[in-house]
């Protein structure tokens, strides 16, 4: 298999709920994200993994929690969700780095909807 | 002061006719410049890099205006398959290359 995959490409989740969210690259990138697109607004960058330490946080709640045990795998973890994280949520990949040419492979995302 | 902006539209044009799209950026220290397309329900796929010179790809032509901070892409002789969500990318060295997303301009081809 080849390029981004996330898992599941829908998730509806009650507000006690826990579930994650898995990504995977086969591309052989070094770094890893997770957006959150929601309806009129920008991708907002969740986390960054480079080199599987995380770099950037960008102030996101602790309900959402990552997890990158490996350069091809990256996970969101999300408990006790509000109805405003329903979104669009998007896994990316790059390279990094020396001979890095730019440019992020997306997922297919995970359509989150909490009830 | 966004990191980048971008005309939401929508943008409506007959198939055939040329289309422009602007996006603005903040941070002239800004290195690499991307368009993404992203059709409906679907992620965002790369479309073209923007280099300094100008490139094109078919029908589609991008440039980058460093000293105004702006990139443009146009479209011309437009498909129908051409109505998406066109994202300006711009990375910026000051946070280690991240990507800015601006939030997309919509275009529909009409019959």
């Amino acid at each position: 298999e080849t390029g981004v995959t996330q898992t599941p490409r829908h998730l509806v989740m009650g507000m006690t709920n826990k579930k994650s969210l898995k990504c995977e690259q086969h591309l052989g990138h070094n770094a890893m994200y997770w957006y959150k697109q929601s309806a009129k607004k920008p991708l907002e960058l969740m986390f960054v993994y480079s080199l599987e330490e995380r770099v950037e946080n960008n102030s996101v709640p602790s309900r959402f929690s990552p997890e990158c045990p490996n350069s091809s795998h990256l996970f969101l973890h999300l408990h006790t969700l509000q109805p405003e994280d329903s979104a669009l949520y998007l896994c990316a990949s790059s390279h990094v780095g020396t001979g890095a040419s730019g440019g992020y492979t997306f997922g297919s995302g995970t359509r989150l909807t909490v009830v | 002061r966004k990191e980048v902006e971008q005309d939401p539209g929508p943008f409506n044009v007959p198939e055939g006719a040329t289309v422009a799209f602007n996006c603005t950026y903040s941070n002239s220290a800004s290195q690499s410049f991307f368009w993404y397309r992203q059709d409906c329900r679907k992620e965002p796929k790369l479309l073209m890099s923007v280099y300094s010179s100008g490139n094109e790809d078919g029908r589609f032509t991008a440039q980058l205006n460093r000293a105004s901070q702006y990139i443009s892409l146009l479209i011309r002789d437009s498909k129908l398959s051409d109505s998406a969500t066109y994202l300006c990318v711009v990375t910026s060295p000051n946070t280690g290359n991240q990507f800015y997303f601006g939030t997309g301009t919509s275009l529909t081809v009409i019959p």
